[in-house]
Protein backbone atom coordinates (compact mmCIF):
# COMPACT_ATOMS: atom_id res chain seq x y z
CA UNK A 1 0.00 0.00 0.00
CA UNK A 2 0.68 3.36 0.13
CA UNK A 3 3.35 4.88 2.61
CA UNK A 4 2.36 8.17 3.82
CA UNK A 5 5.27 10.13 5.78
CA UNK A 6 3.98 13.04 8.18
CA UNK A 7 5.98 15.75 10.23
CA UNK A 8 6.18 17.46 12.91
CA UNK A 9 4.41 15.20 15.37
CA UNK A 10 3.82 17.70 17.39
CA UNK A 11 3.70 21.76 16.79
CA UNK A 12 3.26 25.03 19.14
CA UNK A 13 2.65 28.16 17.55
CA UNK A 14 1.65 31.63 19.07
CA UNK A 15 -1.63 32.79 18.14
CA UNK A 16 -1.34 34.63 15.18
CA UNK A 17 1.47 32.66 13.44
CA UNK A 18 1.35 30.55 10.81
CA UNK A 19 1.53 26.90 10.54
CA UNK A 20 3.03 23.97 8.17
CA UNK A 21 2.87 20.53 8.39
CA UNK A 22 4.49 18.53 5.48
CA UNK A 23 3.70 14.83 4.22
CA UNK A 24 5.01 12.93 1.33
CA UNK A 25 3.64 9.69 -0.01
CA UNK A 26 5.80 6.79 -2.11
CA UNK A 27 2.85 6.18 -4.94
CA UNK A 28 3.73 7.88 -7.81
CA UNK A 29 0.29 7.34 -9.38
CA UNK A 30 -1.62 8.99 -6.15
CA UNK A 31 -3.22 11.86 -7.68
CA UNK A 32 -5.52 13.42 -4.57
CA UNK A 33 -4.30 14.44 -0.86
CA UNK A 34 -7.06 15.41 1.43
CA UNK A 35 -6.15 16.87 4.98
CA UNK A 36 -8.30 16.05 7.41
CA UNK A 37 -8.70 17.74 11.29
CA UNK A 38 -9.45 15.86 14.48
CA UNK A 39 -10.84 17.78 17.63
CA UNK A 40 -10.73 16.24 20.87
CA UNK A 41 -12.92 12.82 21.26
CA UNK A 42 -14.13 13.25 17.71
CA UNK A 43 -13.97 11.85 14.62
CA UNK A 44 -11.96 13.36 11.98
CA UNK A 45 -13.07 16.01 9.23
CA UNK A 46 -12.25 16.66 5.77
CA UNK A 47 -11.10 19.90 5.71
CA UNK A 48 -9.21 20.79 2.46
CA UNK A 49 -8.07 18.50 -0.62
CA UNK A 50 -6.08 19.07 -3.74
CA UNK A 51 -5.59 17.25 -6.75
CA UNK A 52 -2.50 16.02 -8.97
CA UNK A 53 -3.40 18.87 -11.82
CA UNK A 54 -3.16 21.38 -9.21
CA UNK A 55 -0.41 22.61 -7.31
CA UNK A 56 -1.82 24.63 -4.63
CA UNK A 57 -5.37 25.16 -3.38
CA UNK A 58 -6.68 28.08 -0.80
CA UNK A 59 -9.68 28.28 1.68
CA UNK A 60 -10.08 31.18 3.78
CA UNK A 61 -7.24 30.89 6.23
CA UNK A 62 -6.00 27.18 5.42
CA UNK A 63 -3.88 26.39 1.96
CA UNK A 64 -2.59 22.82 0.93
CA UNK A 65 0.39 22.96 -2.12
CA UNK A 66 1.62 19.75 -3.87
CA UNK A 67 4.75 18.77 -5.41
CA UNK A 68 4.13 15.71 -7.64
CA UNK A 69 8.02 15.43 -8.68
CA UNK A 70 9.58 15.34 -5.06
CA UNK A 71 6.15 13.59 -4.07
CA UNK A 72 4.96 16.22 -0.77
CA UNK A 73 2.08 18.04 -0.03
CA UNK A 74 1.90 20.58 2.85
CA UNK A 75 -0.58 21.89 5.01
CA UNK A 76 -0.70 25.94 5.45
CA UNK A 77 -2.43 27.45 8.43
CA UNK A 78 -2.04 31.55 8.36
CA UNK A 79 -3.44 33.64 11.34
CA UNK A 80 -3.69 30.39 13.79
CA UNK A 81 -6.41 31.02 15.95
CA UNK A 82 -7.14 28.82 19.59
CA UNK A 83 -9.94 26.67 17.69
CA UNK A 84 -7.19 25.99 15.20
CA UNK A 85 -5.42 23.36 18.15
CA UNK A 86 -6.42 20.02 17.12
CA UNK A 87 -4.83 16.70 15.15
CA UNK A 88 -4.38 16.94 11.49
CA UNK A 89 -3.81 13.95 9.19
CA UNK A 90 -2.72 14.11 5.76
CA UNK A 91 -3.81 11.11 3.58
CA UNK A 92 -3.03 9.88 -0.09
CA UNK A 93 -5.21 6.73 -1.91
CA UNK A 94 -4.14 3.31 -2.88
CA UNK A 95 -4.52 1.10 -6.00
CA UNK A 96 -8.35 0.95 -5.32
CA UNK A 97 -10.99 3.15 -3.52
CA UNK A 98 -8.85 3.07 0.26
CA UNK A 99 -6.50 5.58 1.93
CA UNK A 100 -3.64 5.78 3.83
CA UNK A 101 -3.35 8.20 6.36
CA UNK A 102 0.22 9.95 8.04
CA UNK A 103 1.11 9.06 12.08
CA UNK A 104 -0.68 12.88 12.69
CA UNK A 105 0.17 16.19 13.72
CA UNK A 106 -0.91 17.68 17.18
CA UNK A 107 -1.02 21.29 16.37
CA UNK A 108 -1.43 23.88 19.66
CA UNK A 109 -1.98 26.96 19.38
CA UNK A 110 -1.24 29.49 22.50
CA UNK A 111 -3.13 32.38 22.91
CA UNK B 1 -29.75 13.99 8.46
CA UNK B 2 -27.55 11.06 6.86
CA UNK B 3 -25.13 9.94 9.70
CA UNK B 4 -22.71 7.37 10.45
CA UNK B 5 -22.88 5.88 14.28
CA UNK B 6 -20.45 3.47 15.86
CA UNK B 7 -21.62 1.15 19.31
CA UNK B 8 -20.78 0.74 21.40
CA UNK B 9 -18.58 4.11 22.15
CA UNK B 10 -16.59 2.46 24.96
CA UNK B 11 -15.75 -1.24 26.25
CA UNK B 12 -14.04 -3.25 28.36
CA UNK B 13 -13.59 -6.55 27.40
CA UNK B 14 -10.82 -9.05 28.46
CA UNK B 15 -8.29 -11.43 26.38
CA UNK B 16 -9.74 -14.08 24.60
CA UNK B 17 -13.22 -13.06 24.22
CA UNK B 18 -14.96 -11.83 20.76
CA UNK B 19 -15.91 -8.70 20.88
CA UNK B 20 -17.89 -6.89 17.66
CA UNK B 21 -17.98 -3.05 16.70
CA UNK B 22 -20.91 -1.63 15.18
CA UNK B 23 -20.60 0.34 12.44
CA UNK B 24 -24.11 1.59 11.07
CA UNK B 25 -24.14 4.75 8.24
CA UNK B 26 -27.26 6.27 6.42
CA UNK B 27 -25.93 7.46 3.16
CA UNK B 28 -26.37 4.75 1.31
CA UNK B 29 -22.40 4.68 0.60
CA UNK B 30 -20.91 1.60 -0.79
CA UNK B 31 -17.44 2.31 0.59
CA UNK B 32 -16.92 1.56 3.98
CA UNK B 33 -13.78 1.22 6.35
CA UNK B 34 -12.23 0.36 9.42
CA UNK B 35 -9.33 2.38 11.02
CA UNK B 36 -7.42 2.03 14.44
CA UNK B 37 -5.97 4.97 15.94
CA UNK B 38 -3.04 4.65 18.03
CA UNK B 39 -0.22 7.02 19.52
CA UNK B 40 2.40 7.23 17.10
CA UNK B 41 0.87 5.21 14.09
CA UNK B 42 -1.87 7.85 13.56
CA UNK B 43 -4.76 5.75 11.51
CA UNK B 44 -3.97 2.49 10.64
CA UNK B 45 -6.58 1.36 7.87
CA UNK B 46 -7.72 -2.68 9.41
CA UNK B 47 -10.63 -4.12 6.30
CA UNK B 48 -12.52 -2.48 3.86
CA UNK B 49 -15.16 -2.91 1.76
CA UNK B 50 -17.01 -1.65 -1.83
CA UNK B 51 -20.47 -3.21 -1.75
CA UNK B 52 -22.53 -5.62 -0.21
CA UNK B 53 -20.73 -9.20 0.26
CA UNK B 54 -17.22 -7.40 -0.78
CA UNK B 55 -14.47 -7.21 1.94
CA UNK B 56 -11.13 -6.40 1.57
CA UNK B 57 -8.06 -6.51 4.16
CA UNK B 58 -6.12 -3.56 4.83
CA UNK B 59 -2.75 -3.08 6.61
CA UNK B 60 -3.33 -4.49 10.09
CA UNK B 61 -5.92 -6.60 9.34
CA UNK B 62 -4.35 -9.60 11.60
CA UNK B 63 -7.31 -11.06 14.27
CA UNK B 64 -10.03 -9.10 12.66
CA UNK B 65 -12.79 -9.55 10.43
CA UNK B 66 -15.43 -8.05 8.82
CA UNK B 67 -18.85 -9.20 7.10
CA UNK B 68 -21.00 -7.08 4.63
CA UNK B 69 -24.68 -8.32 4.85
CA UNK B 70 -26.39 -5.08 3.82
CA UNK B 71 -25.70 -1.29 2.36
CA UNK B 72 -25.84 -0.13 5.78
CA UNK B 73 -23.29 -1.49 7.99
CA UNK B 74 -20.22 -3.06 8.18
CA UNK B 75 -19.74 -4.43 11.63
CA UNK B 76 -15.67 -5.29 12.75
CA UNK B 77 -15.63 -8.66 14.69
CA UNK B 78 -11.79 -9.16 17.14
CA UNK B 79 -12.00 -13.44 16.89
CA UNK B 80 -9.87 -13.73 20.45
CA UNK B 81 -9.30 -9.77 21.70
CA UNK B 82 -5.77 -9.60 22.66
CA UNK B 83 -4.47 -6.34 23.97
CA UNK B 84 -2.03 -5.01 21.55
CA UNK B 85 -5.95 -4.47 19.94
CA UNK B 86 -6.36 -1.81 23.10
CA UNK B 87 -7.25 1.16 20.71
CA UNK B 88 -9.54 3.94 19.27
CA UNK B 89 -11.40 2.03 16.14
CA UNK B 90 -12.81 4.62 13.77
CA UNK B 91 -15.84 3.54 11.27
CA UNK B 92 -15.72 5.76 7.62
CA UNK B 93 -17.55 5.50 4.80
CA UNK B 94 -17.55 6.94 1.56
CA UNK B 95 -19.97 7.63 -2.00
CA UNK B 96 -17.57 6.88 -4.73
CA UNK B 97 -13.84 7.16 -6.02
CA UNK B 98 -14.20 10.30 -7.43
CA UNK B 99 -14.11 12.04 -4.69
CA UNK B 100 -11.99 12.09 -1.12
CA UNK B 101 -14.40 12.67 1.35
CA UNK B 102 -14.58 9.65 4.14
CA UNK B 103 -17.43 10.23 6.77
CA UNK B 104 -15.70 9.43 9.88
CA UNK B 105 -17.69 7.92 13.05
CA UNK B 106 -17.16 9.17 16.65
CA UNK B 107 -14.89 6.03 17.87
CA UNK B 108 -15.23 3.19 19.46
CA UNK B 109 -12.70 3.17 22.21
CA UNK B 110 -11.71 -0.86 23.43
CA UNK B 111 -9.83 -1.97 26.05
CA UNK B 112 -8.17 -5.46 26.10
CA UNK B 113 -7.20 -6.25 29.69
Amino acid sequence: GENVEQHPSTLSVQEGDSAVIKCTYSDSASNYFPWYKQELGKGPQLIIDIRSNVGEKKDQRIAVTLNKTAKHFSLHITETQPEDSAVYFCAAPGTGNQFYFGTGTSLTVIP
Amino acid sequence: DAEITQSPRHKITETGRQVTLACHQTWNHNNMFWYRQDLGHGLRLIHYSYGVQDTNKGEVSDGYSVSRSNTEDLPLTLESAASSQTSVYFCASKASENTGELFFGEGSRLTVL
